[in-house]
């Protein structure tokens, strides 16, 4: 089946440090949404993208959709502790009715 | 607006017993879907619906049967519960086709699951 390789899957930063990962994928997606899970809790929507190319911030955090639309970013720029949490990638193919297609995820940890 | 709840938060079930896992939305999206989430597997989803009265497999759908009776409601079965069944299930739904905003796909709170 699809896949999306999501990297690093994890990785300790100090606060106030810049963070970036990403996914890939063999696949072209239409869309590429990124998600933040705090612990024990669900996953919540952070940044949608829409089209190839497309740079989105939402505060520190900024996303693109990779021009080839296999491939998506996410950057948090001056981590904080609150940052700490699991990150997801998920992309949507052209036919719109199949599920999303999830990365197994990103977990930060902010050392103070 | 509640978006998408769940109940229950917790349970713990012996093996061979059976439970219904409940989601509900508020937001009258059409699709509607069960991931479980176990360390290092990210989600899986177990079975999805794309309307009142459909269901489909997904990744993962041995040992869960689901049923959507009313578009707010998407519930997952577990006829007879086994270990490997321990898990967060987390239920997620979205808006139909159309524009792309629609893709955009909303989660619930979980529920934690421990089967002995």
């Amino acid at each position: 089946g699809q896949q999306l390789n999501q990297s690093p899957q994890s990785m300790f930063i100090q606060e106030g440090e810049d963070v970036s990962m990403n996914c890939t994928s063999s696949s072209i997606f239409n869309t590429w949404l990124w998600y933040k899970q705090d612990p024990g809790e669900g996953p919540v929507l952070l940044i949608a993208l829409y089209k190839a190319g497309e740079l989105t911030s939402n505060g520190r955090l900024t996303a693109q959709f990779g021009i080839t639309r296999k491939d998506s970013f996410l950057n948090i720029s001056a981590s904080i502790p609150s940052d700490v949490g699991i990150y997801f990638c998920a992309g949507q193919r052209n036919s719109g009715n199949t599920p999303l297609v999830f990365g197994k995820g990103t977990r930060l940890s902010v050392i103070a | 607006n509640a978006g998408v709840t769940q109940t229950p938060k917790f349970r713990v079930l012996k093996t061979g017993q059976s439970m219904t896992l409940l989601c509900a939305q508020d937001m009258n999206h059409e699709y509607m879907y069960w991931y479980r989430q176990d360390p290092g597997m990210g989600l899986r989803l177990i079975h999805y619906s794309v309307g009142e009265g459909t269901t489909a497999k997904g990744e993962v759908p041995d040992g869960y049967n689901v049923s959507r009776l009313k578009k707010q409601n998407f519930l997952l079965g577990l006829e007879s519960a086994a270990p490997s069944q321990t898990s967060v299930y987390f239920c997620a739904s979205r808006k139909s086709l159309g524009e792309a905003k629609n893709y955009e796909q909303y989660f619930g709170p979980g529920t934690r699951l421990t089967v002995t």
